[in-house]
């Protein structure tokens, strides 16, 4: 079974730009999780997502949102890029919910400048 | 709020040998489960080991065990014949009526 898949890999954007990346599941999984690393702060949860719907939300900015499809896929978008969003963003997908082990994509690096 | 600490920020081990990292827990929550991942230099967190609570038998994988300890909330990972390819950042994670919360990780290194 494939494993997840998260696109692009990099990014580079400048301060105020907004971006988007991508996240596909692993098949069947329907619950799909966003995390912010970066070295200062660590892994930090950003949101999940459970049917299309947000399921649990982080402590972030209203900057940082995200969606779902029905096909489980997700994206998720930050808008007027800062400087401290450079950072991996990691997607993990899990089949339901917090029970289930959550698998973990390889990450997009977002470097802004 | 959970939260996960792990106090060593670095460790090393001889190849072949043994080590364990550390990790406990803060919790008020009576069923949960606790996860060890490794995020080698490729960046990908692969999952090493699942631990759930109410289950007193600590579980393995392989070279991989843990010592599950609830009363004390403590969940250390021992790593049995370490080779090159362990060396990596292993993150302890936590997930309980919450998404997962991670502590800050420990660096492995691994010398031949």
């Amino acid at each position: 079974k494939a494993g997840v898949t998260q696109t692009p890999r990099y990014l580079i954007k400048t301060r105020g730009q907004q971006v988007t990346l991508s996240c596909s599941p692993i098949s069947g999984h329907r619950s799909v999780s966003w995390y912010q690393q970066t070295p200062g702060q660590g892994l930090q949860f950003l949101f999940e997502y459970f049917s299309e719907t947000q399921r649990n939300k982080g402590n972030f900015p209203g900057r940082f949102s995200g969606r779902q499809f029905s096909n489980s896929r997700s994206e998720m978008n930050v808008s007027t890029l800062e400087l401290g969003d450079s950072a991996l963003y990691l997607c993990a997908s899990s089949l339901r919910d917090n029970t289930d082990t959550q698998y973990f994509g390889p990450g997009t690096r977002l470097t802004v400048l | 709020a959970q939260t996960v600490t792990q106090s060593q920020p670095e460790m090393s081990v001889q190849e072949a040998e043994t080590v364990t990292l550390s990790c406990t827990y803060d919790t008020s929550e009576s069923d949960y489960y606790l996860f060890w991942y490794k995020q080698p230099p490729s960046r990908q967190m692969i999952l090493v080991i699942r631990q759930e609570a109410y289950k007193q038998q600590n579980a393995t994988e392989n070279r991989f065990s843990v010592n599950f300890q609830k009363a004390a909330k403590s969940f250390s990972l021992k790593i049995s014949d370490s080779q090159l390819g362990d060396a990596a950042m292993y993150f302890c994670a936590y997930s309980g009526n919450t998404p997962l919360v991670f502590g800050k990780g420990t660096r492995l290194s691994v010398i031949a």
